[in-house]
């Protein structure tokens, strides 16, 4: 039971470049999200999905794009990397209802030059 | 941007030492709150998700209690081990938004 994945774990772009972060669950959860983890500020929300078809901002969406491709995958893009967006991205699934958890990926770690 | 303030930002415990620490959120459309804990290179893991004013739930030396009224959780740890070293999170729900805290590092000295 594989939970989230996420890929890759590890990526180095530079200023500019574009590339997308894939996420998939199988879970089969209506929600996903993606967050960004920087020392001393916890994760930090940067799009959500609430069910397939839907996304909506989160706290920090400014550089980013996301798609939810289907009710497994759930993308983030970034079109014009930027050093400030060095972080680790996580992705997470849960159900919509008050009483249940998220379960995370396990993390990519993108440095931006 | 919903305001989930975790109070201390670290503390150092004592191996046998009993500790607890705060989160605080808006009081108003309560949802849920949900407590993670964070070992470093690996991912969140829930330790609790509680919805009712006056939750209290445990999870062998961890416990958690909940006022959603007041809009505040606190986890304690009894007789911290070395291995409860991590960072501790809290989360509030509100409806499909899930939004954390900056976290509480708990630091255990053998």
């Amino acid at each position: 039971n594989a939970g989230v994945t996420q890929t890759p774990k590890f990526q180095v772009l530079k200023t500019g470049q574009s590339m997308t972060l894939q996420c998939a669950q199988d879970m089969n959860h209506n929600s996903m999200y993606w967050y960004r983890q920087d020392p001393g500020m916890g994760l930090r929300l940067i799009y959500y999905s609430a069910s397939e078809g839907t996304t909506d901002k989160g706290e920090v969406p400014n550089g980013y794009n996301v798609s939810r491709l289907n009710k497994r995958e759930f993308s983030l893009r970034l079109e014009s990397a930027a050093p400030s967006q060095t972080s680790v991205y996580f992705c997470a699934s849960s159900e919509p209802t008050e009483n249940t958890e998220a379960f995370f990926g396990q993390g990519t770690r993108l440095t931006v030059v | 941007i919903l305001n989930v303030e975790q109070s201390p930002q670290s503390l150092h415990v004592q191996e046998g030492d009993s500790t607890n620490f705060t989160c605080s959120f808006p009081s108003s459309n309560f949802y849920a709150l949900h407590w993670y804990r964070w070992e470093t290179a690996k991912s969140p893991e829930a330790l609790f998700v509680m919805t009712l004013n006056g939750d209290e739930k445990k999870k062998g030396r961890i416990s958690a209690t909940l006022n959603t009224k007041e809009g505040y959780s606190y986890l304690y740890i009894k007789g911290s081990q070395p291995e409860d070293s991590a960072t501790y999170l809290c989360a509030f729900k509100l409806g499909y938004k899930l939004s954390f805290g900056a976290g509480t590092t708990v630091t255990v000295r053998a």
